[in-house]
């Protein structure tokens, strides 16, 4: 199946600082590419939809200031949180699919601690 | 619009006894329906998937689930439990006739705790 990879795979900010965390899909070009949150114990929330070389589409109560989203390429989105804080600490995913394909392929996510 | 839900938000079972994780879905167009598995701090493995073909859909690792329209179900079996089924997971569906371009929706989740 497709690959999509997930970097860092565990990151620790100071609080204030950003942290970028990038998706790629490794075998596919993906004009769609999809970041959830996913707190403790709960499940995944969609937080934003990338789409490339235009705006991402952000769900209702996701900050777009705060988690910047870039889809420069075909293969290649970024998530940045911007000035984080202790209650951005979460496990951040991305999946993206295929052209064509109905079957989402899911990264390894993103373990973000702020101190 | 689409959602589903979980019936369990966690199953325990005996090792080699038989799974049963329950799944309904509403949908206003012809879904799509997913199972993925998530390990502790791990990303999201496809179980299985059905998209209209055959109502029952076979999957990795004996897992199995059947698509039933009139329940508007999609529960999750496994003849024989293993420790090693020990997971998260999540029933999901997508509404592509809807353009959603592959938006999913996620349920709650299942825990699945496998006792020796």
């Amino acid at each position: 199946g497709a690959v999509v990879s997930q970097h860092p795979s565990r990151v620790i900010c100071k609080s204030g600082t950003s942290v970028k965390i990038e998706c790629r899909s490794l075998d596919f070009q993906a004009t769609t590419m999809f970041w959830y949150r996913q707190f403790p114990k709960k499940s995944l929330m969609l937080m934003a939809t990338s789409n490339e070389g235009s705006k991402a589409t952000y769900e209702q109560g996701v900050e777009k200031d705060k988690f910047l989203i870039n889809h420069a390429s075909l293969t290649l989105s970024t998530l940045t949180v911007t000035s984080a804080h202790p209650e951005d600490s979460s496990f951040y995913i991305c999946s993206a699919s295929p052209v064509e394909n109905t079957e989402a392929f899911f990264g390894q996510g993103t373990r973000l601690t702020v101190v | 619009a689409q959602s589903v839900t979980q019936l369990d938000s966690h199953v325990s079972v005996s090792e080699g006894t038989p799974v049963l994780l329950r799944c309904n879905y509403s949908s206003s167009y012809s879904p799509s329906l997913f199972w993925y598995v998530q390990h502790p701090n791990k990303g999201l493995q496809l179980l299985l998937k059905y998209t209209s073909a055959a109502t029952l859909v076979k999957g990795i690792n004996g897992f199995e689930a059947e698509f039933k329209k009139s329940e508007t179900s999609f529960h999750l079996t496994k003849p024989s439990a293993h420790m090693s089924d020990a997971a998260e997971y999540f029933c999901v569906v997508s509404d592509l006739g809807g353009g959603s371009n592959y938006k999913l929706t996620f349920g709650k989740g299942t825990l699945l705790t496998v006792n020796p």
